[in-house]
């Protein structure tokens, strides 16, 4: 078994900051993902990696950057908060492809004053 | 492209009710489908996965099956019980893609 660990838990922003998700994992999972979820909606990709240097964008990269330092580590970056979002942002990693069942950490609430 | 669509935004039910929730999915390959259950203040986690080898799949008293025909991969549980409650997602996953696909979400809310 493994776990994904997120930090942090909760994340208070102020509008035009430039914020830090980290995402660590022990699967040793080559592919890692960050996803957002808004209230009563489902999840929208992010970013995604492969493999440790790799970035591919999702559906919803525009506002963010991500880093893949290591294999076992995924970080996204709000570049820009915008004043009264809301969302929790999940990291998830699998051994592969679309075939393969995802981990999902606990999440990041983010709040933007 | 991959899409996945879940009709039904909510469902409550009582204690002992049986469960169905819609899913239909539309692709040009030969998918994995997923469903996924996410507890308050949790990450999504897998339920049940069924792929092109094997059309039915099981756990926790929930059933799954993936109708190529009717492109449907409907949940169903005979008999709910509070802890159930939860939001369900259907998921769509491709060999040729890093990516899943998840529907919407239905929240399942089970009255004791």
């Amino acid at each position: 078994g493994g776990i994904i660990t997120q930090t942090p838990k909760f994340l208070i922003g102020q509008e035009g900051q430039k914020l830090t998700l980290k995402c660590q994992q022990n699967f040793n999972h080559d592919t890692m993902y960050w996803y957002r979820q808004d209230s009563g909606k489902g999840l929208r990709l992010i970013y995604y990696s492969i493999t440790e240097n790799d970035l591919q964008k999702g559906d919803l990269s525009e506002g963010y950057d991500a880093s893949r330092e290591k294999k076992s580590s995924f970080s996204l970056t709000v570049t820009s908060a915008q004043k009264n979002e809301m969302a929790v942002f999940l990291c998830a990693s699998s051994p592969g492809t679309g075939q393969d069942t995802q981990y999902f950490g606990p999440g990041t609430r983010l709040l933007v004053l | 492209g991959n899409s996945v669509t879940q009709m039904q935004g909510q469902v409550t039910l009582s204690e002992e009710e049986f469960l169905f929730i819609n899913c239909t999915y539309s692709t040009t390959g030969y998918p994995t489908l997923f469903w996924y259950v996410q507890y308050p203040g949790e990450g999504p986690q897998l339920l049940l996965k069924v792929t092109t080898a094997n059309n039915k799949g099981s756990s926790r008293g929930f059933e799954a099956t993936y109708d190529k025909g009717t492109t449907s991969f409907h949940l169903q549980k005979a008999s709910v019980q509070e802890s159930d409650s939860a939001v369900y997602y259907c998921v769509l996953g491709d060999a040729g893609s890093w990516q899943l696909i998840f529907g919407s979400g239905t929240q399942l809310t089970v009255m004791p």
